[in-house]
C-alpha cells in the first residue's frame, strides 16, 4: 500500500538557519502531497500542498517541490524562527485514502 | 469558510469510565469525517472514518466506537475507559470530491488515571 517516509528527528536549529525536513513516498498512480504543521496542543495546520509532478507548495517561507522521478518532497525554508519550533508532517492523498509519515520535531532554539 | 470544533478541549478520566468527544463541522455538506489518536511523542493513527451518516469504518479493533448521528457531527465514545486510551484525539474533515486536503481540529488531550 501506499506511505510516507519522513526523517527522524528531532531536528534542532539555530535561528535564522536552513532547514530541510526529508519525506518520500511510496505511491501508484499520481497522489497529491501535503505538508502539515503541529504547535504545541494544537490540531494540524495545513502548511502547503502540490498537486502534480514538479508543482511547488509555498506558504509562510516554507517550500516543497513535488519530485516523482525521486518520489520526495522535501520541506524547506531559507531562515528558521524560533516559533518555527514544531512537528511537521508530511502526507500523501491517493485513490480516496490519505496517508501520514510520522512526524519530525523542529526546535529552533535563539 | 469551514469550522471544524472539538470538545471537550481535555479531559481527565477514571479507567473504566465512559467516554464521548464530540466533533462538528460548519459550512460544508456530506464531509468525510475522521477520528485519529495521537500517543504521546508519536504520530497519528487513524481510529474511524466515516463517508455519510450512520456509515462508520473501524480502522483499528479496540475498545472504542463512533457514531455519526447527523451529517456534521461525528461522535467518539467508550464504555470502559483503559489507561493505554490516554492520547490527543483528533477529529478531521474532508470534501468528497476532488485532492482536498484533510483539515483538523484543535483536539481534546483525554488522560485516563
Amino acid at each position: 500500500g501506499d506511505s510516507v517516509t519522513q526523517m527522524e528527528g528531532p531536528v534542532t536549529l539555530s535561528e535564522e538557519a536552513f532547514l530541510t525536513i526529508n519525506c518520500t513516498y511510496t505511491a501508484t498512480g499520481y497522489p497529491s502531497l501535503f505538508w502539515y504543521v503541529q504547535y504545541p496542543g494544537e490540531g494540524l495546520q495545513l502548511l502547503l500542498k502540490a498537486t502534480k509532478a514538479d508543482d511547488k507548495g509555498s506558504n509562510k517561507g516554507f517550500e516543497a517541490t513535488y519530485r516523482k522521478e525521486t518520489t520526495s518532497f522535501h520541506l524547506e525554508k531559507g531562515s528558521v524562527q524560533v516559533s518555527d519550533s514544531a512537528v511537521y508532517f508530511c502526507a500523501l492523498f491517493n485513490n480516496n485514502d490519505m496517508r501520514f509519515g510520522a512526524g519530525t520535531r523542529l526546535t529552533v532554539k535563539p | 469558510s469551514q469550522t471544524i470544533h472539538q470538545w471537550p478541549a481535555t479531559l481527565v478520566q477514571p479507567v473504566g469510565s465512559p467516554l464521548s468527544l464530540e466533533c462538528t463541522v460548519e459550512g460544508t455538506s456530506n464531509p468525510n469525517l475522521y477520528w485519529y489518536r495521537q500517543a504521546a511523542g508519536r504520530g497519528l493513527q487513524l481510529l474511524f472514518y466515516s463517508v455519510g451518516i450512520g456509515q462508520i469504518s473501524s480502522e483499528v479493533p479496540q475498545n472504542l466506537s463512533a457514531s455519526r448521528p447527523q451529517d456534521r457531527q461525528f461522535i467518539l465514545s467508550s464504555k470502559k475507559l483503559l489507561l493505554s486510551d490516554s492520547g490527543f484525539y483528533l477529529c478531521a474533515w474532508r470534501g468528497i470530491t476532488g485532492t482536498y486536503p484533510q483539515y483538523f481540529g484543535p483536539g481534546t488531550r483525554l488522560t485516563v488515571l
